[in-house]
């Protein structure tokens, strides 16, 4: 059965780069039918799409986090990665990572998350 | 990009039928039949329990159900239970950009 798990830093300072590692077990990061997505939800909040990353290095991201994001993936750990720039309070969210169907953009199989808080 | 159009709350009691509405254009819930819906209790991640419109994950009750109109599709859940007090959120691929918009979640609560 297919698993994620986040992991990084629960507490980061303003201005600074947050680092995210998401490892896929249970199955291949490799999957030509799957993208490998980023999201967050600030507290109390809804879920933002970040961006996403397919096997070959494509990436997608949301227009509004762009000039800040980058999304890699490392296929020979089975593990992808989230770079958050530039960091502000308003950043401060759960991040979860996501396997998503490509074409129909399904997120299908759910990382458990992890609270990332940004303060001085 | 705005997110998708859901109700901020919606309400049933116990055996009732409830729906959630989930509005968007024709860029995206409208022009494909790319429209999930994902359940998300306190504390925990999201999880789907319909994808492309109105198929359900193995697994997932067939009280359960999604449908499409124009550019508004819907989550309807039957026979309310007290343990499908929860956020839903839908979900839709777009042709824009991000190639993914959420709703802004509807809180059920089980009267």
């Amino acid at each position: 059965q297919l698993q994620l798990q986040e992991s990084g830093p629960g507490l980061v300072r303003p201005s600074e780069t947050l680092s995210l590692m998401c490892t896929v077990s249970g199955g291949s990061i490799s999957s030509g039918s799957h993208y490998w997505g980023w999201i967050r939800q600030p507290p109390g909040k809804g879920l933002e799409w970040i961006g996403s990353v397919f096997y070959s290095g494509h990436t997608n991201y949301n227009p509004s986090l762009k000039s800040r994001v980058t999304i890699s993936i490392d296929t020979s750990k089975n593990q992808f990665s989230l770079r958050l720039s530039s960091l502000t309070a308003a950043d401060t969210a759960v991040y979860f990572c996501a396997r998503v169907k490509s074409v129909t953009m399904t997120l299908n199989v759910w990382g458990p998350g992890t609270m990332v808080t940004v303060s001085s | 990009q705005s997110a998708l159009t859901q109700p901020a709350s919606v309400s049933g009691s116990p055996g009732q039928s409830i729906t959630i509405s989930c509005t968007g254009t024709s860029s995206d819930v409208g022009g494909y039949n790319f429209v999930s819906w994902y359940q998300q209790h306190p504390g925990k991640a999201p999880k789907l329990i319909i994808y492309d419109v109105s198929t359900r994950p193995s697994g997932v009750s067939d009280r359960f159900s999604g449908s499409k109109s124009g550019n508004t599709a819907s989550l309807t859940i039957s026979g309310l239970q007290a343990e499908d007090e929860a956020d839903y959120y839908c979900g839709s691929y777009t042709r824009i950009s991000t190639l993914v918009l959420f709703g802004g979640g509807t809180k059920l609560t089980v009267l």
